[in-house]
């Protein structure tokens, strides 16, 4: 069965720098990808999905993430942070091969961003 | 446009009551699925449906019923079974249950918090 792993439950910046979150997945095949934002008391929002080709994927909100293979991962960045991307956010990875669509979500990341 | 409507946006249960979450959806998607969302556990899966009168249960099933007697709506029933049923509930949509078409992301409803009295 597929996971995913979100190593930071917290991370805190400061408005205007740079945002690296963390995304490590097991999945026997190539993964469906994604990242999700939640804002307090909301439902979630897709930022951004892999599902194959360019491994550097642009999303909304100046997000963008990076597939890669060797490292099972797929981290989300941002060149510079701005005080209303503080929310949840979760990575998701969902099954290839035959079968029903669940994605398996991680635990989240909550971005606390600094003035 | 089009979007996941979940109601109430609040909601009370009393010791050995029932209530129901509506969710409510005009997607045109096949499929439906409830998560329970505690604080630092992610999302967790009650029940999904690919398809309507058909439908699966997830990893936390237990003390909670479903149905989908309708395309668009899939309501999700806390019963007196369910001991802990403070949270905050998400309903979601996808074109496709299915890997025959391309993974299609999900869309989420705002969520209903429940509490107890």
């Amino acid at each position: 069965a597929q996971s995913v792993t979100q190593p930071d439950i917290h991370i805190t910046v400061s408005e205007g720098a740079s945002l690296e979150l963390r995304c490590n997945y097991s999945y026997g095949a190539t993964p469906y990808l994604f990242w999700y934002v939640q804002s307090p008391g909301q439902g979630l929002q897709l930022l951004l999905k892999y599902f194959s080709g360019d491994t550097l994927v642009q999303g909304i909100k100046g997000f963008e993430a990076e597939f890669k293979r060797s490292q099972s991962s797929f981290n989300l960045r941002k060149p510079s942070v701005h005080w209303s991307d503080a929310a949840e956010y979760f990575c998701a990875v969902g099954p290839t091969s035959g079968g029903s669509y669940i994605p398996t979500f991680g635990r989240g990341t909550s971005l606390i961003v600094h003035p | 446009d089009g979007g996941i409507t979940q109601s109430p946006k609040y909601l009370f249960r009393k010791e050995g009551q029932n209530v129901t979450l509506s969710c409510e959806q005009n997607l045109n998607h096949d499929a439906m699925y409830w998560y329970r969302q505690d604080p630092g556990q992610g999302l967790r899966l009650i029940y999904y449906s690919q398809i309507v009168n058909d439908f699966q249960k997830g990893d936390i099933a237990e003390g909670y019923s479903v149905s989908r007697e309708k395309k668009e709506s899939f309501p999700l029933t806390v019963t007196s079974a369910q001991k802990n049923p403070t949270a905050f509930y998400l309903c979601a949509s996808s074109i496709d249950g299915t890997d025959s078409l391309v993974n299609q992301p999900q869309h989420f409803g705002d969520g209903t918090r429940l509490s107890i009295l």
